[in-house]
């Protein structure tokens, strides 16, 4: 069975710093799923990866997926308030169905 | 756009009761999703359908049922109500399962007393 694990569960950061978020996953799995979730809200989705090495970027979030080593981490760069969020990984068992399992969630907070 | 439309937004349900939360999409979507979030945790998947008239388990589809008539509407029926259920629901829809985003709705927060 799949089974996706987040570290830190909880990170404070203060801004401008850098930091990653690891999301472990323990069979494999054909696509990664980063999402943000801020409180009360819905998820949005900010990358798929699809293929060991695949790196995707958007802003100060960075994205990458090692498929080997089961392993895909969130790079945070100079971090900003507006990046305080809940980030969730998910990942999907390859050649299984379309059940996704997500981590735990990583809650973000950034400081001034 | 309407997106991933959920309802109702919040619900109380006494124990015992059955209710159903609607959830339709207007992107075409083949593929729709139900996940439960319980408090600061993850998604779990409920049910999930790759088209009109089909639909299959997921992680945690016991107490619930689906179906899928339609392309735009995948409702979820809660039967029997029972604390356990208390979470967010969350309805989801993607175009087909790989590699596509996934889109979310706003969320149904139920609480079972």
């Amino acid at each position: 069975e799949l089974k996706v694990e987040q570290n830190p569960l909880f990170l404070s950061m203060q801004e401008g710093k850098n930091y990653t978020i690891y999301c472990n996953y323990s069979t494999t799995s054909d696509r990664l799923y980063w999402y943000r979730q801020d409180p009360g809200k819905s998820l949005e989705s900010l990358f798929v990866l699809l293929s060991n090495g695949a790196v995707k970027q958007e802003g100060r979030l960075m994205a990458s997926l090692d498929t080997k080593a089961r392993l895909s981490t969130l790079h945070i760069t100079a971090a900003v308030h507006d990046l305080s969020a809940t980030y969730f990984c998910a990942a999907n068992q390859k050649g299984g169905n379309n059940d996704m399992r997500f981590g735990a969630g990583t809650r973000l907070t950034v400081k001034p | 756009n309407a997106g991933v439309t959920q309802t109702p937004k919040f619900r109380i349900l006494k124990i015992g009761q059955s209710m159903t939360l609607q959830c339709a999409q207007d992107m075409n979507h083949n593929y729709m999703y139900w996940y439960r979030q319980d408090p600061g945790m993850g998604l779990k998947l409920i049910y999930y359908s790759v088209g009109a008239g089909i639909t299959d388990k997921g992680e945690v589809p016991n107490g619930y049922n689906v179906s899928r008539s339609t392309t735009e509407d995948f409702p979820l029926r809660l039967e029997l109500a029972a604390p356990s259920q208390t979470s967010v629901y969350f309805c989801a829809s993607s175009i087909q399962s790989s590699g596509n985003t996934i889109y979310f709705g706003e969320g149904s927060w139920l609480t079972v007393v």
